[in-house]
């Protein structure tokens, strides 16, 4: 079965500090792996998308790892500002025989940045 | 338009009565999905639309879901005879293969 595990489920600290949030994934035969930001009461806004053959992905202040062979990618955040509270999910994309696109989400990772 | 767009914004109705949710999702976009997303919850899939193959229905919770995508493009979400449980932030989201997912801003679904 193929599950999504993002840890931590809740972060909180201070303004400026770096920190990393985590994503797990049980099958490694991906296709692309994209991280999105949830305010409360929106949608989803996508923040980076890592194809299978990348191994990283930057825009601004986030850094999106990608280690298929583990099963594990990581968004790093650098210098975190409070407009940075959120709640952060990853998601897998797996390319069936169907040519469907199978997405599946972590639960998320909610961030709380203090000034 | 730029992005995908969802109608209507909000949407509270009586239990028993039908709704439509509607998505205009990105032009050229070939493959639509509609979550539903419950408060403090994580993201629930529905169906699946990828170009004019049939569509993906395996998220759909009761046969009183239903949806619809014309012409490839605008797709319509109806749930008949509404439940409380069925309230809930309903999302749609489009892209191309290898492209990245974008996503409506949702209806937020109220049954009373």
């Amino acid at each position: 079965k193929q599950e999504v595990t993002q840890i931590p489920a809740a972060l909180s600290v201070p303004e400026g500090e770096n920190l990393v949030l985590n994503c797990s994934f049980t099958d490694s035969a991906i296709y692309n792996l994209q991280w999105f930001r949830q305010d409360p009461g929106k949608g989803l806004t996508s923040l980076l998308l890592i194809q299978s053959s990348q191994r990283e992905q930057t825009s601004g202040r986030l850094n999106a790892s990608l280690d298929k062979s583990s099963g594990r990618s990581t968004l790093y955040i650098a210098a975190s500002q409070p407009g940075d509270s959120a709640t952060y999910l990853c998601a897998v994309r797996y390319l069936m025989n169907t040519g469907f696109q199978k997405l599946v989400f972590g639960t998320g990772t909610r961030l709380l940045v203090s000034p | 338009g730029a992005g995908v767009s969802q109608s209507p914004s909000n949407k509270v109705t009586e239990k028993g009565k039908d709704v439509e949710l509607r998505c205009d999702p990105i032009s050229g976009h070939t493959a639509l999905y509609w979550y539903r997303q419950s408060l403090g919850q994580g993201l629930e899939f529905l169906i699946y639309f990828q170009g004019n193959s049939a569509p993906d229905k395996s998220g759909l919770p009761s046969d009183r879901f239903s949806a619809e995508r014309t012409g490839g493009s605008v797709s319509t979400l109806t749930i008949q005879r509404t439940q409380q449980e069925d309230s809930a932030v309903y999302l749609c989201a489009s892209s191309n293969r290898g492209s990245p997912l974008h996503f409506g801003n949702g209806t937020r679904l109220t049954v009373t």
